[in-house]
């Protein structure tokens, strides 16, 4: 267990919806970053927050968003979902922002 | 934009064998390079990282290397055992903070 949690564990929703995954990172980490890891692929490094503060972006798309507040947790909103949508979203935290990064369980998202 | 390159792809090794797995990458500032193990359903995880001031660090059958110069990084597994078979990322830190992963290598090893 890496002290990051994640909710939901699974979610099952339709073309069109939006969606909300929360993550609570471990106690004392300032940073959380946030993965799309789709079918037999790789990890897509999507946003990147620090103490509440966007930090970095990657290839995150414009119907994505997120957030962090300040009692440190964060949300990624997930609208206009599109079948392609359906992955496994994961969630990390560090200390900082050069410090090893932990990752929660991850979020399965299903798109029908 | 900036890429991390990894090879193999797949891999498969005898128990007791090494694995060996390499990663480039682009961008001359990144200065922090981790090796997560990934199973089946599983979030990665953590299993050895080096920083830019080091070439090389070893934690029990693994090891990891790193040539700056030529900006390539490397993963040793020795005496390898089935329970070693996973997908292992590597991955770099850019200069904009953002951490940039390869696409994996699925390592098997057969008993």
């Amino acid at each position: 267990d890496s002290g990051v949690t994640q909710t939901p564990k699974h979610l099952i929703t339709a073309t069109g919806q939006r969606v909300t995954l929360r993550c609570s990172p471990r106690s004392g980490d300032l940073s959380v970053y946030w993965y799309q890891q789709s079918l037999d692929q790789g990890l897509q490094f999507l946003i990147q927050y620090y103490n509440g503060e966007e930090r970095a972006k990657g290839n995150i798309l414009e119907r994505f968003s997120a957030q962090q507040f300040p009692d440190l947790h964060s949300e990624l909103n997930l609208s206009s979902l599109e079948l392609g949508d359906s992955a496994l979203y994961f969630c990390a935290s560090s200390e900082g922002s050069t410090e090893t990064q932990y990752f929660g369980p991850g979020t399965r998202l299903l798109v029908l | 934009g900036e890429n991390v390159e990894q090879h193999p792809s797949t891999l498969s090794v005898q128990e007791g064998d090494s694995a060996v797995i390499k990663c480039t990458y682009s961008d001359s500032a990144s200065n922090y390079f981790p090796w997560y193990k990934q199973e089946l359903g599983k979030r990665p995880q953590l299993i050895i990282d080096i920083r830019s001031n080091v070439g090389e660090k070893k934690d029990q059958r693994i090891a990891v290397t790193l040539n700056k110069t030529a900006k390539h990084f490397s993963l040793h597994i020795t005496e390898t055992q089935p329970e070693d078979s996973a997908v292992y990322f590597c991955a770099a830190k850019m200069s904009l903070d953002d951490m940039r992963f390869g696409a994996g290598t699925r390592l098997t090893v057969k008993p």
